[in-house]
């Protein structure tokens, strides 16, 4: 399969505390993205990373690319309950525009 | 925020039936995709179109057929619905940007088969 792998699958933590996910790939990639989703609604965009970048910060969100271990990590800081949602990553095999996401993170932030 | 409409949001068919979800947007999008969400799998990919009358098939597309007839409505049907293809389908259009662009979603058609 060409899908992404993220963990954890799960991850429950208080208000302030900081929420790390990772997601790993196969394919050689262009760039890796980080989506939203609310429960019961689409995807939001949240940041891209390009494959000759290795760190992006976006507010409270930084984002990390390891290319050699095919490999990324997104990092909420000082999360809020308003963070309760799942987390997708999303790549392109490089030389097509199949957008391929992982499995997705459950977040839950508890107040 | 792009304009992505998905029709019908919820249905409920029989086995054998078909079935058509229409997905349509006001942005000109080139690229268009559908995706089937499940629990334990995320996002996986149907079937995706880089323009009018031309698209290619994704990672699950067994089962699947589309068509492109028009650049802002990309239409996923299936011929012969099963209980395995239950599921929350995501339509998806690609921003500017090429290969840097963002996906906007629709909200999503949430399908029972029988």
């Amino acid at each position: 399969s060409q899908q992404g792998e993220e963990d954890p699958q799960a991850l429950s933590i208080q208000e302030g505390e900081n929420a790390t996910m990772n997601c790993s790939y196969k394919t050689s990639i262009n760039n890796l993205q980080w989506y939203r989703q609310n429960s019961g609604r689409g995807l939001v965009h949240l940041i891209l990373i390009r494959s000759n970048e290795r760190e992006k910060h976006s507010g409270r969100l930084r984002v990390t690319l390891d290319t050699s271990k095919k490999s990324s990590s997104l990092l909420i800081t000082a999360s809020r309950a308003a963070d309760t949602a799942s987390y997708f990553c999303a790549f392109l095999n490089s030389g097509t525009y199949k957008y391929i996401f992982g499995t997705g993170t459950r977040l839950k932030v508890l107040a | 925020d792009a304009g992505i409409t998905q029709s019908p949001r919820h249905k409920v068919t029989e086995t054998g039936t078909p079935v058509t979800l229409r997905c349509h947007q006001t942005e000109n999008h080139r690229y268009m995709y559908w995706y089937r969400q499940d629990p334990g799998h995320g996002l996986r990919l149907i079937h995706y179109s880089y323009g009018v009358k031309d698209t290619d098939k994704g990672e699950v597309s067994d089962g699947y057929s589309v068509s492109r007839s028009k650049t802002e409505d990309f239409l996923l049907t299936l011929e012969s619905a099963t209980s395995s293809q239950t599921s929350v389908y995501f339509c998806a259009s690609l921003g500017a940007g090429g290969n840097t662009g963002e996906l906007f979603f629709g909200e999503g058609s949430r399908l029972t088969v029988l």
